[in-house]
């Protein structure tokens, strides 16, 4: 069974960088599939962050690009978000999860972090 | 401002059903798979439906996905007040060359 953990800061500062990683257990990362990110503002919908492949292969949303960086870690089967110069907007649940690229779904999900941005 | 556009909410009696649609466009549902998730409060999303009309191991036959042209509308049968959630379409892309959501639905069980 397939599960995702998500670990990080609680509280980041305005114009800092928030640094968050997924923990996989019962699967390979390297074994294949992409692995993503989503996040979800307080009260809001999804947006889709990026997602990379065991290779180092990625996709990023275009409205965040400048500001994304994902990479992934085989050795400890993790994956990492790191995202620059966060403002209150980024405030968000952040969840990772297993991207089953060309068919586009997500499935697990981890069970999310709430990230606030605040001074 | 979701690429995908879903009905702010939906309601409907026990034991009823129910469709939520999602529209898009030729980049994104007209060409591609469509996806669906279901978040109970407090929760994260799980996979409803996938590939437009797939459903993984556990998700009861009440649940159905269908796609036509550039919408897709997922259906649920014999309404149960544990269907409470918010529901999410999802799909890629290939303009944006991204995974796109819906805004979501709140299904409220009367």
């Amino acid at each position: 069974q397939v599960q995702l953990q998500e670990s990080g800061p609680g509280l980041v500062k305005p114009s800092e960088s928030l640094s968050l990683t997924c923990a996989v257990s019962g699967y390979s990362i390297s074994s294949g599939y992409y692995w993503g990110w989503i996040r979800q503002p307080p009260g809001k919908g999804l947006e889709w962050i990026g997602s990379i492949f065991h290779s180092g292969s990625t996709y990023y949303n275009p409205s965040l690009k400048s500001r994304v960086t994902i990479s992934v870690d085989t050795s400890k089967n993790q994956f990492s978000l790191k995202l620059s110069s966060v403002t209150a907007a980024d405030t968000a649940v952040y969840y990772c999860a297993r991207h089953t690229s060309g068919y586009d779904y997500f499935d697990p999900w981890g069970q999310g972090t709430l990230v606030p941005v605040s001074s | 401002q979701s690429v995908l556009t879903q009905p702010p909410s939906v309601s409907a009696a026990p034991g009823q059903k129910v469709t939520i649609s999602c529209s898009g466009s030729s980049s994104n549902i007209g060409n591609n798979y469509v996806s669906w998730y279901q978040q109970l409060p407090g929760t994260a999303p799980k996979l409803l439906i996938y590939e437009n009309n797939k459903r993984p191991s556990g998700i009861p036959d009440r649940f159905s996905g269908s796609k036509s042209g550039t919408s897709a509308t997922l259906g649920i049968t014999g309404l149960q007040t544990g269907d409470e959630a918010d529901y999410y379409c999802g799909s890629w892309d290939s303009s944006l060359s991204g995974a796109v959501f819906g805004g979501g639905t709140k299904l409220t069980v009367l």
